[in-house]
C-alpha cells in the first residue's frame, strides 16, 4: 500500500485480555519499528526488525510483550494479560533501509488506540 | 546515551506570527534530525529532516538548522496559519530514534 497501515484503529480490553495488533508496513521496506505512545507524550521505542529477524526488543516494557514479523512484511504486536497502564497508542513505523543507513526516515502508520477498562 | 529535549509547551499563537519551537538534543556522534508533525487523530508526518552540521531541512514554511555547535535542531515558521496547529516532533536518529515529549500548537485566527 501507500503507507504504513494499522489495525485496529481502536481497541477497548478489559483488564486481563490479550491484544494484538497488526502492522502492515510500506511494500520493500525492511526496517519495522513499534512505538508506545502516552498520553501527552512522545512515542517511546519498544522493538525493531530488520526484515523477520527482531534485532532490538531493548523497550518492551515486559514479558507480557511479545512482537514478531515473521515473513519480514506484516507484524504483530501482542499484548497478553493487559493492564490499565498498557493503554495508549501503539505506533508501527517503517523505513525502506535498515539501520545502519545514514539519513534513514521512517514513516509511521496512525497508530492503534488501546484502552484497557 | 541519546536523547532528545524539547521546549514545553502549549504554545498559542495568532495567525501570522513567527513560530520558534526549541530543540537541543544530546547524541553520541553525528545524528541525523528530525521534525514530525501530529495533527488531531492522526499519526506523526515527517515534517523535515538534516543529515549533518549545517544543514537546513525546509518544508511548507518551516526550517530548522542542525547547529553542532549547540547541539540545537529549532524550528521556525516565520507566519503561522491556523492549519498548522498541531503537536511538533524532535528526533534524531541513533540506533534507533528518539523522540522529544512533544509541543502543542494552537494558532488562533
Amino acid at each position: 500500500g501507500a503507507g504504513v497501515s494499522q489495525s485496529p484503529r481502536y481497541k477497548v480490553a478489559k483488564r486481563g485480555q490479550d491484544v494484538a495488533l497488526r502492522c502492515d508496513p510500506i511494500s520493500g521496506h525492511v526496517s519495522l519499528f513499534w512505538y508506545q505512545q502516552a498520553l501527552g507524550q512522545g512515542p517511546e521505542f519498544l522493538t525493531y526488525f530488520q526484515n523477520e529477524a527482531q534485532l532490538d526488543k531493548s523497550g518492551l516494557p515486559s514479558d507480557r510483550f511479545f512482537a514478531e514479523r515473521p515473513e519480514g512484511s506484516v507484524s504483530t504486536l501482542k499484548i497478553q494479560r493487559t493492564q490499565q497502564e498498557d493503554s495508549a497508542v501503539y505506533l508501527c513505523a517503517s523505513s525502506l533501509a535498515a539501520m545502519g543507513g545514514s539519513g534513514n526516515t521512517i514513516y509511521f502508520g496512525e497508530g492503534s488506540w488501546l484502552t484497557v477498562v | 546515551g541519546n536523547s532528545v529535549t524539547q521546549m514545553e509547551g502549549p504554545v498559542t499563537l495568532s495567525e501570522e506570527a513567527f513560530l520558534t519551537i526549541n530543540c537541543t538534543y544530546t547524541a553520541t556522534g553525528y545524528p541525523s534530525l528530525f521534525w514530525y508533525v501530529q495533527y488531531p487523530g492522526e499519526g506523526l508526518q515527517l515534517l523535515l529532516k538534516a543529515t549533518k552540521a549545517d544543514d537546513k531541512g525546509s518544508n511548507k514554511g518551516f526550517e530548522a538548522t542542525y547547529r553542532k555547535e549547540t547541539t540545537s535542531f529549532h524550528l521556525e515558521k516565520g507566519s503561522v496559519q491556523v492549519s498548522d496547529s498541531a503537536v511538533y516532533f524532535c528526533a534524531l536518529r541513533g540506533n534507533q530514534f528518539y523522540f522529544g515529549t512533544g509541543t502543542s500548537l494552537t494558532v488562533i485566527p
